[in-house]
């Protein structure tokens, strides 16, 4: 079975500054990786996914994330935040040789002016 | 414009009624999901259904029935309600291979039972 760990519950940044969301997973075969956010009282909305070739994926409204199997790790990454990225961001993983996908608990960043 | 629509957005309910989540999608997508949130967690699935007419269980299926009578509809069933299943509920559905693990999401359905 997959798992996902975010580890940061909460991120608080300024506007402007870099960010990093953090996401663990533990599974020993092939996967996809995947990001979700999640705006207050919305559905998840997908951001980006990676499951072979370039480590490094981007994603929408500059959001990138990076792929490492030595750290069974694909954190989140912006270079320059915006207010309007306040939101709840959910790491997903899945196998690839099925569709049940699980989610991790969440970062809530919060993004100050 | 394809989407998933949920129905009802909120909903209040007695222990022990029965309640029925609707979903509805135009992706023309194979797979479907019911997931459930609870405030500060992530998503846990409770069942899913890949083609119309069969559903399968997820992994918190206790409580829980699915009906996927069409490719579009998937009705998630709580017979008896109880205390405990207050949550949010999201549905989404996913396209088969390279693309299936990519969900499309509903706007979830708020259901408080008292």
């Amino acid at each position: 079975t997959q798992t996902v760990s975010q580890s940061d519950a909460h991120v608080t940044v300024f506007e402007g500054d870099s960010v990093e969301l953090r996401c663990n997973y533990s599974y020993g075969g092939s996967i996809y990786l995947s990001w979700y956010i999640q705006h207050h009282g919305r559905g998840l909305q997908f951001l980006l996914k990676y499951y072979s070739g370039n480590p490094v994926v981007q994603g929408v409204n500059g959001f990138e994330a990076e792929f490492s199997k030595s750290d069974s790790s694909f954190h989140l990454r912006k270079a320059s935040v915006h207010w309007s990225d306040s939101a709840v961001y959910f790491c997903a993983v899945s196998a690839n040789n099925n569709n049940r996908i699980f989610f991790g608990d969440g970062t809530q960043l919060v993004v100050k002016p | 414009e394809a989407a998933v629509t949920q129905s009802p957005r909120s909903k209040v309910a007695v222990t022990g009624g029965k309640v029925t989540l609707s979903c509805h999608q135009t992706n023309n997508h194979d797979y479907m999901y019911w997931y459930r949130q609870d405030t500060g967690h992530g998503l846990r699935l409770i069942h899913y259904s890949y083609v119309a007419d069969s559903t399968e269980k997820g992994d918190i299926p206790d409580g829980y029935k699915a009906s996927r009578p069409s490719q579009e509809n998937f009705s998630l069933i709580l017979e008896l309600a109880s205390l405990s299943q207050t949550a949010v509920y999201f549905c989404a559905s996913s396209d088969r291979g390279s693309s299936q693990n990519t969900l499309y999401f509903g706007a979830g359905t708020r259901l408080s039972v008292l």
